[in-house]
Formats: structure tokens, C-alpha cells, sequence
């Protein structure tokens, strides 16, 4: 099984233009989470979905940032326009079910690769 | 608020030494926490969870209510060892699946 697939790994743009990420998840999971990781921190939660409804957006930065999880399968996170302050690897990752209910993984996530943002 | 502390960027010890890796939390409910590990060139994965009490790879974490600590171990470091880990934690208040993630430590087993 691929895991979490995420492309590009890498993009390099200046600044002002716009960029698209790409994530598809393990097959059958129907929660996608997208995370920003800036050098030296851990992982931020950018966005939730469960299946194809946003159910935590609440640390996205919503004057430049766009998700979207059209099928409740792959998703998409968009910047527009791109600044400095951008630069990071952006995590894609997935799991079955949510925390809180009897036999779901609870706490494990499937993380794809991850994005590699550099803002010229 | 709830918050992930690991005090440690980098933690450096010789093969075959024992290692504790740091984390301390700050939540109001009862926690659930994780530990993640990241190899050199690999994705990010999960290595242990506090509710299954198990030992992957020779490491173990324990729950410390009192301290609000979850600190990893292992008695014999191993080279193969050396990865970024972090802690996380279960924002579990509302079946959200949110993890809120430590800074990180860097684990070096020298030879």
C-alpha cells in the first residue's frame, strides 16, 4: 500500500504567487487533516475533514489559505498569494474514524511525506 | 489551554545508554497521549500510545498525572534510535481527533 500520497514534495515560487498542494489518503480513511511544520517546531493543524465536511478550519488563515475535499477523498490546500512567512513542509495525513468512539485508532494518524514550501 | 512541552531540542548519548525523552502537557481532562517518531528520510509515524501500555522498540511511556509528564524511555540506546521525536496530545474534548504536537527532540546515538 502507497500510504499517504502528497505532491509536489518539493515547490520553490516567490513571493505573491500562488501554490497548490495535493493529498490522498489511505484508501477507506475518511478523516484528512492538513498540517503546517515550520523548521525546528512540530506539526500545527492547519484543517480537519470528516469525509468531505471542514470540521475544524479554525487555524487556517483564511485570507490566503483554501482547502477543499470535493468527493471526500483526495484533497487540495491552496495558497494565494504565497509569502515569506510561508516557507514550511505542509503535512497531509489520515485516519479511520474519530477519537472518542469505542475501536476506532484513536490517535493514530497516517502522514504522507509532506510538501516542502520555499517563498523567494 | 491545552499545550505540549518537550524542554529538549537535542539529547545526544552513546550506544548502549540508557535515554529519557521529555514531555510535559498541560490539559484540563483526561489526556491521551502519543508519542511520534520520524527516521532520517521517512514519514512521520506513529511509535506508542499511552492507553495500550505496550514497549515498541525497547521504549516505554508512563502517565504521570501528578507531574503531568509522559516522558519516553529506553535502557539501552541503540544507534538505529536516532530520529526526531515528539509527543502529542489528544485534543479529545470533543471526538475532534486533533493532535497537538511538542516542538520535537532530536535523539543522536553515537557508536
Amino acid at each position: 500500500e502507497a500510504g499517504v500520497v502528497q505532491s509536489p514534495r518539493y515547490k520553490i515560487i516567490e513571493k505573491k504567487q500562488p501554490v497548490a498542494f495535493w493529498c490522498n489518503p489511505i484508501s477507506g480513511h475518511n478523516t484528512l487533516y492538513w498540517y503546517l511544520q515550520n523548521l525546528g517546531q512540530g506539526p500545527e493543524l492547519l484543517i480537519r475533514y470528516e469525509n468531505e465536511e471542514a470540521v475544524d478550519d479554525s487555524q487556517l488563515p483564511k485570507d490566503r489559505f483554501s482547502a477543499e475535499r470535493l468527493k471526500g477523498v483526495d484533497s487540495t490546500l491552496k495558497i494565494q498569494p504565497a509569502e515569506l512567512g510561508d516557507s514550511a513542509v505542509y503535512l497531509c495525513a489520515s485516519s479511520f474514524g474519530t477519537s472518542g468512539r469505542a475501536g476506532s485508532n484513536t490517535g493514530e494518524l497516517f502522514f504522507g511525506e509532506g510538501s516542502r514550501l520555499t517563498v523567494l | 489551554a491545552q499545550r505540549v512541552t518537550q524542554p529538549e531540542k537535542l539529547l545526544s548519548v552513546f550506544k548502549g545508554a540508557p535515554v529519557e525523552l521529555k514531555c510535559n502537557y498541560s490539559y484540563s481532562g483526561s489526556p491521551e497521549l502519543f508519542w511520534y517518531v520520524q527516521y532520517s528520510r521517512q514519514r512521520l509515524q506513529l511509535l506508542l500510545r499511552h492507553i495500550s501500555r505496550e514497549s515498541i522498540k525497547g521504549f516505554t511511556a508512563d502517565l504521570n498525572k501528578g507531574e503531568t509528564s509522559f516522558h519516553l524511555k529506553k535502557p539501552f540506546a541503540q544507534e538505529e534510535d536516532s530520529a526526531m521525536y515528539y509527543c502529542a496530545l489528544l485534543h479529545g474534548s470533543s471526538n475532534t481527533g486533533k493532535l497537538i504536537f511538542g516542538q520535537g527532540t532530536t535523539l543522536q546515538v553515537k557508536p
